[in-house]
């Protein structure tokens, strides 16, 4: 059962730590996506890939997160220094072939104290 | 940027009911997804439409492309229905989804 799988399920850390979240995409898909939830903000799109080609992190903020897809079975969303306003919900999603078909992973919990 | 909203924002029906959850957007797009949230937070893809119609099961989603318009309906509604209907709009031109709010719906016996 193709799946996208996302670690860590629940992370909780100190402001100033570092966070990096992993995403499996299903295999096959070329397109990635990093979103986040947030109550107030709702889902918004932090970055995505495609063929392992950044080509969008316009939503993200530049100087603590970076995505990177290190191969085609990997992405991965960092945050450093992490901040209390980074607490979210991260997820992954992953998009292949012709139907455009999103499949989104658990989510990743973040709470920064 | 494309202003996509959402309504009713929450709504409770009883067992059995059909629904509507409506979704406007601003700007012209390639495609529309309709997502399902449940309590515990997973989020499933429900439909990608770009025209017309489609159904699956007791859940159909149209789309008006004129209007900038989509209706998401459920028929026969189940408690198990119960969770957050989200509307996200694609991008013409890229691969950007732009989501609405969401529509918090609560089916009850």
């Amino acid at each position: 059962d193709a799946r996208v799988t996302q670690t860590p399920r629940d992370k909780v850390t100190e402001m100033g730590q570092e966070v990096t979240m992993r995403c499996q995409p299903i295999l096959g898909h070329n397109t990635v996506f990093w979103y986040r939830q947030t109550m107030m903000q709702g889902l918004e799109l932090l970055a995505y890939f495609r063929n392992r080609a950044p080509l969008d992190d316009s939503g993200m903020p530049k100087d603590r997160f970076s995505a990177e897809m290190p191969d085609a079975t990997l992405a991965t969303l960092k945050i450093q220094p992490s901040e209390p306003r980074d607490s979210a919900v991260y997820f992954c999603a992953s998009e292949g072939g012709n139907t455009g078909e999103l499949f989104f992973g658990e989510g990743s919990r973040l709470t920064v104290l | 940027k494309n202003e996509v909203e959402q309504s009713p924002q929450n709504l409770t029906a009883q067992e059995g009911e059909f629904i509507t959850i409506n979704c406007s957007y601003s700007v012209g797009i390639s495609a529309l997804h309709w997502l399902q949230q449940h309590p515990g937070g997973g989020i499933v893809s429900l439909f990608m439409l770009s025209s017309g119609k489609k159904k699956h099961g007791r859940l159909i989603a149209t789309i008006n492309i004129q209007e900038k318009h989509s209706s998401l309906h459920i028929t026969a509604s189940h408690p198990r229905d119960s969770a957050v209907y989200i509307c996200a709009a694609l991008d013409g031109t890229a691969s950007k989804l732009t989501f609405g709010t969401g529509t918090r719906l609560q089916v009850t016996l």
